[in-house]
């Protein structure tokens, strides 16, 4: 049984070129959350999505950054015109019903994101 | 808003040793706590939980108690074994939007043998 499922793993990219991160989730869920951890930082939400619809961004700064979930495939986290305050790790969890109490949101291995 | 302070690492300690990493939190009214764990190259996940004051989580050995009087909930394990190297990330959640956790910055745990 796979759990989350990111990638790349580690992702290289210049200034100014476009960053896209995958998650596929767990079998079975359809609630997927992305978190940032910048250096010596914790884990900091970004955005909630369900299949097709974006519940809470939040997290998510106002520009550069988007988030979709569609109705087949992994959830992608794209980040336009990447800066070096973009590098950081990305993380991706998933749930099958909303919320934490009681519904364990399960987390991928995360995306290290490196801007040169 | 909510925040989470958690120990400072690294943590090296032997083989049986005894384990505490403080986790202190700040939050309007009563969240969910948990803790966290991250072996190497894998995701984090979740070692235990504590939805009300007074609650114990327990789990693999681990436990906390979420202490409301101080705000903490401090994990704790009588005997860590070379396996138990990993990170730590003490989180909560709280309110109407439950399922955004906010994490403290992590303590890194190695364990001797």
């Amino acid at each position: 049984n796979a759990g989350v499922m990111q990638n790349p793993r580690h992702l290289v990219r210049r200034r100014g070129q476009e960053a896209r991160l995958r998650c596929s989730p767990m079998k079975g869920h359809s609630h997927v959350y992305w978190y940032r951890q910048l250096p010596e930082e914790g884990l900091k939400f970004m955005v909630y999505l369900q299949k097709e619809n974006i519940i809470d961004e939040s997290g998510m700064p106002k520009e550069r950054f988007s988030a979709e979930f569609p109705k087949e495939g992994p959830s992608i986290l794209r980040i336009q015109q990447v800066v070096r305050g973009d590098s950081a790790a990305y993380f991706c969890a998933s749930s099958d019903r909303e919320g934490t109490r009681g519904y364990e949101q399960y987390f991928g291995p995360g995306t290290r994101l490196t801007v040169t | 808003g909510n925040s989470v302070t958690q120990m400072e690492g690294p943590v090296t300690l032997s083989e049986e040793a005894f384990l505490t990493i403080n986790c202190t939190y700040t939050a309007t009214g009563y969240p969910s706590l948990f803790w966290y764990v991250q072996y190497p190259g894998e995701g984090l996940q979740l070692l235990l939980k504590a939805t009300k004051a007074d609650d114990k989580g327990s789990n693999k050995g681990f436990e906390a108690t979420y202490r409301k009087e101080t705000t903490s909930f401090h994990l704790e394990k009588g005997s860590v074994q070379v396996s138990d190297s990993a990170v730590y990330f003490c989180a909560l959640s709280y309110g109407g939007s439950n399922y955004k956790l906010t994490f403290g910055k992590g303590t890194l745990l190695t364990v001797n043998p």
